[in-house]
């Protein structure tokens, strides 16, 4: 990828609400999309990904992101948020060229789920 | 199963001096990759070994360089440390490419 673009660097919100964190990417050739998530202090953790098939991804702790091709986009979403997942998250996107993979993030965006 | 490990947690070195960081990965996997986690500045790739072999490399200069044992854990060399060298490095593990797993990172403090 020449690019991923997270589009807020910080979104606070409030416990229980809706919530999307936006991630754009630019590349010229197959890419594999990620989701991470950073707690406080730790390494990442793999929270979801696209690899290929159905374009709406979803984790086991109700996050969903969909693979927008034409957009060039993969945006991350949480119905109702909880204070434990204040954290940051980091989009990332994995493509092919010759030479082997190689995975680049973007900046992160924190996110911040108050009471 | 245990995770990937890294060691130290916390590094402190003077500029100039050379660090060495260390990385286990996850039993079974051949692949080990760094990174540089700089504040404000996201992750950085910095290096992928995969069975022994520098498979590729980032855009860092080439006093950042490492290798990987025949057990696949793999060593993180900075030579000639400067003070924008002070980043978390983020070690990752996996047997597919495009399915990482990652350690707790080791702090690098250059004063």
């Amino acid at each position: 990828a020449q690019s991923v673009t997270q589009l807020d660097s910080q979104v606070p919100v409030f416990e229980e609400a809706p919530v999307e964190l936006r991630c754009n990417y630019s590349s010229s050739v197959s890419v594999y999309l990620f989701w991470y998530v950073q707690y406080p202090n730790q390494g990442l953790q793999l929270l979801l990904k696209y690899l290929s098939g159905s374009t709406l991804v979803e984790s086991i702790n109700g996050f969903e992101a969909e693979f927008n091709k034409s957009q060039t986009s993969f945006h991350l979403r949480k119905p109702s948020v909880h204070i434990s997942d204040t954290a940051e998250y980091f989009c990332a996107v994995s493509e092919y060229p010759s030479g082997g993979f190689k995975t680049i993030f973007g900046a992160g965006t924190r996110l911040f789920v108050k009471a | 199963e245990a995770g990937v490990t890294q060691s130290p947690t916390h590094l402190i070195k003077t500029r100039g001096q050379q660090a060495t960081l260390r990385c286990s990965p996850i039993s079974g996997h051949t692949s080990v990759y760094w990174y540089q986690q700089a504040l404000g500045l996201g992750l950085q790739f910095l290096l992928w070994y995969d069975e022994g072999e520098e498979r590729n490399r980032g855009n860092f200069p080439p006093r950042f360089s490492g290798r990987q044992f025949p057990n696949y854990s793999s060593e993180l060399n900075v030579n000639a440390l400067e003070l924008e060298d002070s980043a978390l490095y983020l070690c990752a593990s996996s047997l597919r490419e495009y399915e990482q797993y990652f350690g707790p990172g080791t702090r690098l403090t250059v004063t």
